[in-house]
């Protein structure tokens, strides 16, 4: 079935240093590809998301990256700052529109 | 501009008893809806989805169930709750047509 794996599964910066979590997707026909933040106790918030029409996408110090052909994606975060720290996940849309979900990363970041 | 709303924030209930979780979206219509459950320290696991009024779709054979009586509203049922049925309850909207999905805050259910 529809899998998304995603790696690592924490991660620890110090203040300032950037961050690279990656995603592989295992279908093919995905052509969406979002990026959740979820604080402790919170509701995921959807923080940046790409489609498979483009290659690249950046909002100030997040942006994500899309291989179609190698099917992963990554999402980067330039001069982390503690307020960054929060558990991550990236989805892939596949068949009948539903979001298949990566396990998550807990990020911290140290100051 | 779209609001979900999600309710209660937190649940307490015995084993054996009945279960009702209420989510609505306002500021648009005919949106697909969704059920998560997130378990501590994990991920968001779909129990339930409808792309419209008394469609539902089930991904997890479980003590739950889920109905759309108006378009607007999703509904989480259980008639008897399991130990197992804690944990992290997240309804979900989006306008469909490959759109972003967004979250309502959640509902902690405790199983006692």
């Amino acid at each position: 079935g529809e899998n998304v794996e995603q790696h690592p599964s924490t991660l620890s910066v110090q203040e300032g240093d950037s961050a690279v979590i990656k995603c592989t997707y295992s279908d093919s026909a995905s052509n969406y590809f979002p990026w959740y933040k979820q604080e402790l106790g919170k509701r995921p918030q959807l923080i940046i998301d790409i489609r498979s029409n483009v290659g690249e996408k950046k909002d100030q110090r997040i942006a994500v990256t899309l291989n179609k052909t190698a099917k992963h994606f990554s999402l980067h975060i330039t001069e982390t700052q503690p307020e960054d720290s929060a558990v991550y996940f990236c989805a892939a849309r596949g068949g009948y529109n539903k979001l298949i979900f990566g396990a998550g990363t807990r990020l911290a970041v140290h100051p | 501009s779209q609001t979900i709303h999600q309710w209660p924030a937190t649940l307490v209930q015995p084993v054996g008893s009945p279960l009702s979780l209420e989510c609505t979206v306002e500021g648009t219509s005919n949106p697909n809806l969704y059920w998560y459950r997130q378990a501590a320290g994990r991920g968001l696991q779909l129990l339930f989805y409808s792309v419209g009024i008394g469609q539902i779709s089930s991904e997890v054979p479980q003590n739950l169930s889920a109905s759309r009586p108006q378009d607007r509203q999703f509904i989480l049922s259980s008639k008897k709750l399991l130990l197992s049925d804690s944990g992290f309850y997240l309804c979900a909207w989006e306008v469909g047509g490959g759109q972003p999905q967004h979250f309502g805050d959640g509902t902690r259910l405790s199983i006692l």
